[in-house]
């Protein structure tokens, strides 16, 4: 039962156009969506977030808009940069303590920008 | 100030054996995070330590455990390792249980069991 989901595998754009990664949940009880950045051989590093009470947060190139009647996040970068070649990870978080404060992480969408 | 650091990089097992994984949090940083991450797969919670307890913990069978240090650092034991276990164990450390957006991870071990 996959709480969360990001159905593109992967997805390819061209240097300076945007990118839009996108991701579902099931879980009405999520409060907290975060964005995660992996590269090779590295960790997860922490990219953006969003409250259930907000639709939008902005943060430079990143914004991650909130639908939450429709369960749905996306992520958008621009203008997209060679750099933010790397697999995106879309996670959510349940709204009271113990084993609720757990992320729950979507399989990840491998983003290939092109110069 | 150093990052989350694991050990070891790479470990080869075979079925039926124990295995331990070390992970030193970042600097102040009082919970970690386990994480599991199959291939083609998110990253799945094991559990979280929060000043050397047990603080929540995911759909894991007990053959999972993990001990938090004084010093914060933690290990993840797992027991009569399955093929099912080779996997890429991330860990992952922040200050206080509710600091998602300070969470820093590990660059993770990658276990293989044969």
């Amino acid at each position: 039962d996959q709480q969360v989901k990001q159905n593109s595998p992967s997805l390819s754009v061209q240097e300076g156009r945007i990118s839009i990664l996108n991701c579902d949940y099931t879980n009405s009880m999520f409060d907290y969506f975060l964005w995660y950045k992996k590269y090779p051989a590295e960790g997860p590093t922490f990219l953006i977030s969003i409250s259930s009470i907000k639709d939008k947060n902005e943060d430079g190139r990143f914004t991650v808009f909130l639908n939450k009647s429709a369960k749905h996040l996306s992520l958008h970068i621009v203008p997209s940069q060679p750099g933010d070649s790397a697999v995106y990870f879309c996670a959510a978080r349940g709204n009271s303590g113990g084993s609720n404060y757990k992320l729950t992480f979507g399989k990840g969408t491998l983003l290939t920008v092109n110069p | 100030e150093t990052g989350v650091t694991q050990s070891p990089t790479h470990l080869i097992k075979t079925r039926g054996q124990q295995v331990t994984l070390r992970c030193s949090s970042q600097s102040g940083h009082n919970t970690v995070s386990w994480y599991q991450q199959a291939l083609g797969q998110g990253p799945q919670f094991i559990f979280q330590y929060y000043r050397e307890e047990e603080n929540g913990r995911g759909n894991f069978p007990p053959r999972f455990s993990g001990l938090q240090f004084p010093n914060y650092s933690s290990e993840l034991n797992v027991n009569a390792l399955e093929l099912d276990d080779s996997a890429l164990y991330l860990c992952a450390s922040s200050l206080g249980i509710d600091s998602y957006n300070e969470q820093f991870f590990g660059p993770g071990t990658r276990l293989t069991v044969l």
